[in-house]
This record gives C-alpha cells, structure tokens and sequence, in this order.
C-alpha cells in the first residue's frame, strides 16, 4: 500500500477555474502535513502546511481530515502561473523525520 | 532570501565510479538532509544528519553511500561505485530544526552510463 497516494493527472484547466487536489495517506501516526509545488526538473518548494482547522493562504485553501486520513488543497482563480505538480507531503512527527512525498499531482491551467 | 546551495547542477559518470555531490547549507542551519527523485518518480528520503551524526537513514541508503561535513560548511553525498539505478535528481535541503524552515536547493541531476 503507497504511503502517501494521489490522482497523478494531468488537470488541465482554464485560467480563473477552481480546481482541487486530494491525498491519502496511509500511517495514522502522521503528524505533519505539507502541500509542496514542484515545477519540472526543480525542486520542492514549500507551499503550505496543513492545518487540521484548514487554513487559507490566498487563492489556496488546504483541509486535513484525520479520521479519513485525507488531505486536500483547492485552488480558486487558477493562473497559467499555476501550472506545476503539487506534492503531497507527510510526517510521522514533529522534529527530525523524514518528509513523505506523494507522487504528486500535475496541474496545467490553459490561456 | 538564503538558499541552499548544490554543485554540480548535473553530473555525468560511468558505472563503477566514486561521485561526490556538494552542498551547502544556509549557514545557521543545523539539520541536513539528502533526497532523490528519480525520473517520473516520487521524491525519496535517503538520510538526515544532525550534530556531525547520521540519525536517520532509509534503506535506500546503503554501504555504497556515505556523508560527510567535511568543513563546517560544506554537505557532501559519496556514492561509491556508482549504479545505473543511482541516475536521479539528488536534492539537499537544511533546516534549522525539526520541520521549520525546511530549504531544498535546485538539485544534482546524475545521469551513470
């Protein structure tokens, strides 16, 4: 069983669409939960954590749920400058562990 | 805005061979890390070092690999003798504890032939 799974895409959405992303992680143990965007041959930048009230930073609204073990990220308003592959991220705790990556999520927002 | 630091940006070797990937940490960072992503693939955690010491190691991250902080200020990834399957992006990234902070640098693309 993948320890962190998601919809690998593609999304391909118009500028100004509203798209969501959703994970599923499999360790119930995990404590810490990130959205990273990846943009091709890059490396991971941090997007956001995520919160188990949800927090909003911007156009992105992030939700855990830990009964389900779910995580999503929406984004409202989408621009072309979206495009890239949101990865899924989780840890077991706080401190020095290492981060979990899904595979990732590709999202391309179409003029 | 700091930045971790990686060289080279790609590195080409044949099979068989020793390479040392080179980073290097923001500078008030205590926690080092290296990842790889191999190509299409998701990204892997090989090992974190802490206070001169691995702590933690996946079982990626055999006898053929090795790190070091050589100078206090440079983070190095030894790969013995290198594997066709060893072709991956290697990612360090530092932090200045536990999670906070956690900076990826832009990567080592090794391609083995």
């Amino acid at each position: 069983r993948k320890e962190v799974e998601q919809d690998p895409g593609p999304f391909n959405v118009p500028e100004g669409a509203t798209v969501a992303f959703n994970c599923t992680y499999s360790n119930s143990a995990s404590q810490s939960f990130f959205w990273y965007r990846q943009d091709c041959r890059k490396e991971p930048k941090l997007l956001m954590s995520v919160y188990s009230s949800g927090n909003e930073d911007g156009r992105f609204t992030a939700q855990l749920n830990r009964a389900s073990q779910y995580i999503s990220l929406l984004i409202r308003d989408s621009k072309l400058s979206d495009s890239a592959t949101y990865l899924c991220v989780v840890r077991l705790s706080s401190g020095n562990t290492p981060l979990v990556f899904g595979k990732g999520t590709r999202l391309s927002v179409i003029a | 805005e700091p930045e971790v630091t990686q060289t080279p940006s790609h590195q080409v070797t044949q099979m068989g061979q020793e390479v040392i990937l080179r980073c290097v940490p923001i500078s008030n960072h205590l926690y080092f890390y290296w990842y790889r992503q191999i190509l299409g693939q998701k990204v892997e955690f090989l090992v974190s070092f802490y206070n001169n010491e691995i702590s933690e190691k996946s079982e990626i991250f055999d006898d053929q690999f090795s790190v070091e902080r050589p100078d206090g200020s440079n983070f190095t990834l030894k790969i013995r003798s290198t594997k066709l399957e060893d072709s991956a992006m290697y990612f360090c990234a530092s932090s200045s504890r536990g999670f906070a902070g956690y900076t990826f640098g832009s990567g080592t693309r090794l391609t083995v032939v």
